[in-house]
């Protein structure tokens, strides 16, 4: 069974601009739920979708957003990008959210 | 709040020895608990869960015990190998119901030396 897929896996962007990134799960999977991992503040929740509806939603400002489609592929989208911004976007795929979740290898978002 | 506090934020040990890495959560409703390891460079990776109607499961050199009252959680990696040095998560549910909405600890660094 193919594992959890992202792209793009590395991103340079520059401050104001906006971005979306991609999630692939696990087929079968229908909750994806997507993090933010920096260094300071580790493994931060963004939020989590559940057949193409947000379930959680995490302390995160409106810029972050997301979608879930039918196939449970998903996109988290950035507006008005800040410096701040910069880290690796996880996403994970469960089966029906509260069992285990397995994580993709991430996007490098860097911006300048 | 929805709060995951894990100790130590570092650990080093000796080939052999065991390692115990701890972890409190703030919601007394959560009942799912995982562990991650996340190597450098690589994502994170389940390494054991346990749901809260079981207080202590093991698998091979690895354990973990929930404590439901005092609501806190433990990793034990027994006979530590180099292999183990990495980022150790616990992770916690919030929200109600089936949620996918996993809390995590700021991690633990786990170095072991040969």
């Amino acid at each position: 069974k193919a594992g959890v897929t992202q792209t793009p896996r590395y991103l340079i962007k520059t401050r104001g601009q906006q971005v979306t990134l991609s999630c692939s799960p696990i087929s079968g999977h229908r909750s994806v739920s997507w993090y933010q991992q920096t260094p300071g503040q580790g493994l931060q929740f963004l939020f989590e979708y559940f057949s193409e509806t947000q379930r959680n939603k995490g302390n995160f400002p409106g810029r972050f957003s997301g979608r879930q489609f039918s196939n449970s592929r998903s996109e988290m989208n950035v507006s008005t990008l800040e410096l701040g911004d910069s880290a690796l976007y996880l996403c994970a795929s469960s089966l029906r959210g509260l069992d285990e979740q397995f994580f993709g290898p991430g996007t490098r978002l860097t911006v300048l | 709040g929805e709060n995951v506090e894990q100790h130590p934020s570092t650990l080093s040990v000796q080939e052999g020895d065991s390692a115990v890495i701890k972890c409190t959560y703030s919601d007394s409703a959560s009942n799912y608990f995982p562990w991650y390891k996340q190597e450098l460079g690589k994502r994170p990776q389940l390494i054991i869960d346990i749901r809260s109607n079981v207080g202590e499961k093991k698998d091979q050199r690895i354990a973990v015990t929930l404590n439901k009252t005092a609501k806190h959680f433990s990793l034990h990696i027994t006979e530590t190998q180099p292999e183990d040095s990495a980022v150790y998560f616990c992770a916690a549910p919030f929200g109600s119901g089936n949620t996918g909405k996993l809390i995590f600890g700021q991690g633990t660094t786990l170095q072991v030396k040969p």
